[in-house]
């Protein structure tokens, strides 16, 4: 089976960077996600990373080490509309099972 | 425009009535997804169908049917058999390929009284 751990929740300054961590536990390995959610709202996909290293779009930013069962998420330039639920995700054994979530961190940005 | 529509946004039921939620996807996607979510939890998966006329349980199945007669459409049905069922509902859809996104719904929450 899959198991995620990620930090409940994380407080962080207007115009700061902020680091959400993920660790996983997967039987077979195709790619960890990130997803967030406003409150109320629908998970929106953020990023996917199927290879190690980083990946860039905008502001986010996401890596992944597969040697350390581990990657992260960094928002940097911190809006408060950024304040919202971030998932990580991951897939089993196949580009069609289902994905597999953390618990979710709640992001509070204050200014 | 292309996109999942879940309806209704909000449902209420008494307790021991069945109810069905609607879940349709007009974006050509194979797989379908239902997952609920409860307060500060993440997305837990009840059934998914990989293609019409196919699904399989997930996690927590008890107490919830589905059905897939059409790709584009997969309800489910919460039973009197679920024991708490007031919940966020999420459906969902993803393409074939190794990293496409699951595509989520507004989702509906239900409430029993």
């Amino acid at each position: 089976g899959q198991s995620l751990e990620q930090p409940s929740e994380v407080t962080a300054v207007e115009g700061a960077i902020v680091q959400i961590n993920c660790t996983y536990q997967t039987s077979g390995f195709y790619g960890l996600s990130w997803y967030q959610q406003h409150d109320g709202g629908a998970p929106t996909f953020l990023s996917y990373n199927g290879l190690d290293g980083l990946e860039e779009t905008g502001r986010f930013s996401s890596f992944l080490s597969r040697s350390d069962s581990y990657g992260y998420l960094l928002l940097q330039e911190l809006q408060m509309k950024d304040s919202a639920s971030y998932f990580c995700a991951v897939r089993g054994n196949s580009g069609n099972t289902p994905l597999v979530f953390g618990k979710g961190t709640r992001l509070s940005v204050i200014a | 425009d292309g996109g999942i529509t879940q309806s209704p946004k909000y449902l209420f039921r008494k307790e021991g009535q069945n109810v069905t939620l609607s879940c349709e996807q007009n974006l050509n996607h194979d797989a379908m997804y239902w997952y609920r979510q409860d307060p500060g939890q993440g997305l837990r998966l009840i059934y998914y169908s990989q293609i019409v006329n196919d699904f399989q349980k997930g996690d927590i199945a008890e107490g919830y049917s589905v059905s897939r007669e059409k790709k584009e459409s997969f309800p489910l049905t919460v039973t009197s058999a679920q024991k708490n069922p007031t919940a966020f509902y999420l459906c969902a859809s993803s393409g074939p390929r190794l990293g496409n996104e699951q595509f989520f719904g507004p989702g509906t929450r239900l409430t029993v009284l």
